[in-house]
């Protein structure tokens, strides 16, 4: 069965780091492109970040309010995708979930793939708390 | 940045019925839209990728279409287990996603 868990969540201080982990079973980890999406109390999704496996490249991107703040990394050799999380503000209180990023690729008849990225495998959430 | 709207931002329905929830772009994202459904306390679940490919898994009672700027998501004949939150997703900015606000079912 594919599962994903975050774990490493909990209650810090504006200014202060954390770092999530999300351990990955049932599938071929190394292979799999991730991301990161968080939820704020009673609102909406937003994706945080993603990175792609190590044969892609292993690059990273963010979104803007966690650009310069927020490090995802990734260690194969465990299954487990990091998210380190540093200094943190009261806004980036959330649940945050990992996710597996998959693809569903079209030929076009111009010669080239479209690629129609999902996020497919969700974790079950990590909480993170940033209060004074 | 594309900004995704959806509506209505919440909606009543009866068992049985036949819902539809509304997503539009900003600007035209062809068909880069994913749907998601989540339920109080757990982790979204994929519906349909690419604006109208069922996920695997997924009843056929949901339904996804559109493309360019607006897109649907039809759900014929609710269950009980459909009341929950639907979220839109582009990905046409990849890997800049960005979801809509939301759709909360609940029942009538």
């Amino acid at each position: 069965e594919v599962q994903l868990e975050e774990s490493g969540g909990g209650l810090v201080k504006p200014g202060e780091s954390l770092r999530l982990s999300c351990a990955a079973s049932g599938f071929t980890f190394s292979s799999a492109w991730m991301s990161w999406v968080r939820q704020a109390p009673g609102k909406g999704l937003e994706w945080v970040g993603r990175i792609k496996s190590k044969a892609d490249g292993g690059t990273t991107d963010y979104a803007a309010p966690v650009e310069g703040r927020f490090i995802i990394s990734r260690d194969d050799s465990q299954n487990t995708l990091y998210l380190q999380m540093n200094s943190l503000k009261t806004e980036d209180t959330a649940v945050y979930f990992c996710t597996t990023v998959a693809y569903h690729s079209v030929w076009r008849s111009y010669g080239t793939y479209d690629y129609y990225y999902y996020m497919d495998v969700w974790g079950t959430g990590g909480t993170v708390t940033v209060s004074s | 940045d594309i900004q995704m709207t959806q509506s209505p931002s919440s909606l009543s329905a009866s068992v049985g019925d036949r819902v539809t929830i509304t997503c539009r772009a900003s600007q035209s994202i062809t068909t880069y839209l994913n749907w998601y459904q989540q339920k109080p306390g757990k982790a979204p679940k994929l519906l349909i990728y690419a604006a109208s490919s069922l996920q695997s898994g997924v009843p056929s009672r949901f339904s996804g279409s559109g493309s360019g700027t607006d897109f649907t998501l039809t759900i014929s004949g609710l269950q009980p287990e459909d009341f929950a939150t639907y979220y839109c997703q582009q990905s046409y900015t990849t890997p800049l996603y960005t979801f809509g606000q939301g759709t909360k079912l609940e029942i009538k």
